[in-house]
């Protein structure tokens, strides 16, 4: 069956670091990638998206390439804040009406 | 401009005692989501609707039940509240795909219960 994996956290950086959190999939065809963030007690906020191999999605300096050969999605930012400490969710879809997630990265910002 | 919202945030209840949380869009999106969220976990789909049509997740526990009435407002009732079912239960829309346009599921702030 379809499934996600990614890295497990906690990560901890200084603000300004180059942060990466590797995501892989499992998808028996084209499925729609996601990245979701939670800050501490709220919902899921999508944070950026990808339909189709080759698609980069970003938002609010994020980054994240749909990349069918590695069956990846690894989300990317240049500099981190303080303000980016949460956990973040790998998600992909496959038309099911379905939304299968990974189990969560957390990501903690020191000043 | 809340698309998703979900009442209440917070709900204690008593554990046996039967508890009913809501969700309302203003998203009009034929697709309405039940999740719950154990901490330090990723979400785990309870069930979906389609429109009225109801999908039960398999290893949904029968102590969860869900309705909804119209497009607007969907429930989750859970009849017999354990401990184990304390968690943050999230509620989510996304469009119809024979629509087109976005993809995504549009979450809620969830429900935080706590079964004492």
């Amino acid at each position: 069956g379809n499934s996600v994996t990614q890295m497990e956290g906690p990560v901890t950086l200084s603000e300004e670091a180059f942060l990466t959190i590797n995501c892989t999939y499992t998808a028996t065809g084209y499925p729609s990638l996601f990245w979701y963030v939670q800050y501490p007690g709220e919902g899921l906020q999508l944070l950026l998206k990808a339909t189709k191999a080759d698609d980069k999605g970003s938002n609010k300096g994020f980054e994240a390439t749909y990349r069918k050969e590695t069956t990846s999605f690894h989300l990317e930012k240049g500099s981190v804040q303080v303000s980016d400490s949460a956990v973040y969710f790998c998600a992909l879809s496959e038309g099911t009406y379905k939304y299968i997630f990974g189990t969560g990265t957390r990501l903690k910002v020191l000043a | 401009d809340a698309m998703v919202i979900q009442n209440p945030r917070y709900q204690v209840t008593q554990f046996g005692k039967p508890v009913t949380l809501s969700c309302s869009q203003t998203l009009n999106h034929n697709v309405m989501y039940w999740y719950q969220q154990k901490s330090s976990q990723a979400p785990k789909l309870l069930f979906h609707y389609y429109d009225k049509d109801f999908n039960n997740e398999a290893d949904t526990p029968d102590n969860f039940q869900s309705r909804r009435p119209n497009t607007s407002f969907c429930f989750l009732d859970i009849r017999s509240p354990g401990l184990g079912d304390a968690a943050m239960y999230l509620c989510a829309t996304s469009r119809d795909l024979f629509q087109g346009g976005s993809t995504e599921a549009f979450f809620g702030q969830g429900t935080r219960l706590t079964v004492v």
